[in-house]
This record gives C-alpha cells, sequence and structure tokens, in this order.
C-alpha cells in the first residue's frame, strides 16, 4: 500500500536559516507528489508538485523540492526562512501516470517554528 | 478562475446532534470533490470522494455520509454526532483524476467540528 512519511513532528529554526523538511514515500512506480502549507486554522496551499522531468522543482514562496527515486524522498528546503514560514507542512503522493484513483495519501504533517 | 467555499467555519454541536457541512465550487464544471478530516495530531484523512452528482465513495465507514446533489455541491453529513466525530474538516476539489499529469486537489478553509 501506498504511505507517506514525514519523520519530523516538529523542527524550530532559527530566522534566516536554511529549512529541510524530510519526506519519504513508498509506491511501486513513480508518484505524483506534493507538498502543501498549512496556516493554523486555515485550509492546505499548495507550494509544489513533481510529475516528471527536472528533479528540482520551484514552488511558491521561495520553496524548492527534490525528487529522489533513489531514496524515495522528495524532501522540502528553503534557503533562508522567514517567520511567516511558521506553520505545518505536508507531504503528500498520488499514483503515477498509469494509475487510476483519487486518492491523495497525506504524511502526519511536520510543524514549523521559527525563532526570531 | 476555481474557488471553493465551505461552510460554516466553525461549529459547536451537542453529541447526538445532527450535522451538515456545505462546500461548493465555482469556475469549474465536473470536478471531483472531496471530504478530508483533520484530527488533532494526525495527518489528513480521506472520508469521501465524488466523480459525479449522486456518485458516492467512502473510503471509512464511519458514523458521517456525504451527498452531492449538484454538480458543483457537496455536503457532509451526519445524524447523531459523536464526541469521536471533532476534528477539522477540509472540503477540497480537483479537476479529474489524481493520476493524470497537472491534476491537483485545491482545499477550502475547513470548518472546525468540536463536539460536546
Amino acid at each position: 500500500a501506498q504511505s507517506v512519511t514525514q519523520p519530523d513532528i516538529h523542527i524550530t529554526v532559527s530566522e534566516g536559516a536554511s529549512l529541510e523538511l524530510r519526506c519519504n514515500y513508498s509506491y511501486g512506480a513513480t508518484p505524483y507528489l506534493f507538498w502543501y502549507v498549512q496556516s493554523p486554522g486555515q485550509g492546505l496551499q499548495l507550494l509544489l508538485k513533481y510529475f516528471s522531468g527536472d528533479t528540482l522543482v520551484q514552488g511558491i514562496k521561495g520553496f524548492e523540492a527534490e525528487f529522489k527515486r533513489s531514496q524515495s524522498s522528495f524532501n522540502l528546503r528553503k534557503p533562508s526562512v522567514h517567520w511567516s514560514d511558521a506553520a505545518e507542512y505536508f507531504c503528500a503522493v498520488a499514483p503515477g501516470y498509469g494509475g487510476a484513483t483519487n486518492k491523495l495519501i497525506f504524511g502526519t504533517g511536520t510543524l514549523l517554528a521559527v525563532q526570531p | 478562475s476555481q474557488t471553493i467555499h465551505q461552510w460554516p467555519a466553525t461549529l459547536v454541536q451537542p453529541v447526538g446532534s445532527p450535522l451538515s457541512l456545505e462546500c461548493t465550487v465555482e469556475g469549474t464544471s465536473n470536478p471531483n470533490l472531496y471530504w478530508y478530516r483533520q484530527a488533532a495530531g494526525r495527518g489528513l484523512q480521506l472520508l469521501f470522494y465524488s466523480v459525479g452528482i449522486g456518485q458516492i465513495s467512502s473510503e471509512v465507514p464511519q458514523n458521517l455520509s456525504a451527498s452531492r446533489p449538484q454538480d458543483r455541491q457537496f455536503i457532509l453529513s451526519s445524524k447523531k454526532l459523536l464526541l469521536s466525530d471533532s476534528g477539522f474538516y477540509l472540503c477540497a476539489w480537483s479537476k479529474g483524476l489524481l493520476s493524470r499529469t497537472g491534476n491537483t486537489i485545491y482545499f477550502g478553509e475547513g470548518s472546525w467540528l468540536t463536539v460536546v
């Protein structure tokens, strides 16, 4: 069965420091991969997505993610974190081309705190 | 552009009372519609999805039901709420199957339900 693992439940970084949030997936073929961000009490906003092609994907708000097939990972990165980035981040996976599903499987999320 | 609205934003209901959360999508036709639940400290759980009017797929057997009376309207209901139904409910939509390149789920702002 497909699954998504976000091993870090909670991360604290200083403002201006770099950030990497980890995401590992379990799926037989190359899936479609997504990162969403959720501010407190709000819905989810799409940061970026990977379908095919260049394995380094650029998203909104200065985020990027790299798909590494050999490691089954899709880690989210940002070179310099801003206080407004404090939120919960969710990695998600859907079956890739050839699959037929409406299920988007989410990880349990990583809560990011930013210290001044 | 497409927009998604869900209401009410916040709801406090006694145990045993009924529930109705409503979601509408504008700016698109024949969307796939979803209801997700996010319980405290847990990831997002897919409850129901619909590919068309009157077509509902249930992912998790429980105290809830969903209906799609119109193309862009999706309703989450319960006849008798349980304490365990408390959580953050998110409506979402996509244009077609998630396994097709480019298709993405877009979320509403969510509804907080507290059962007391």
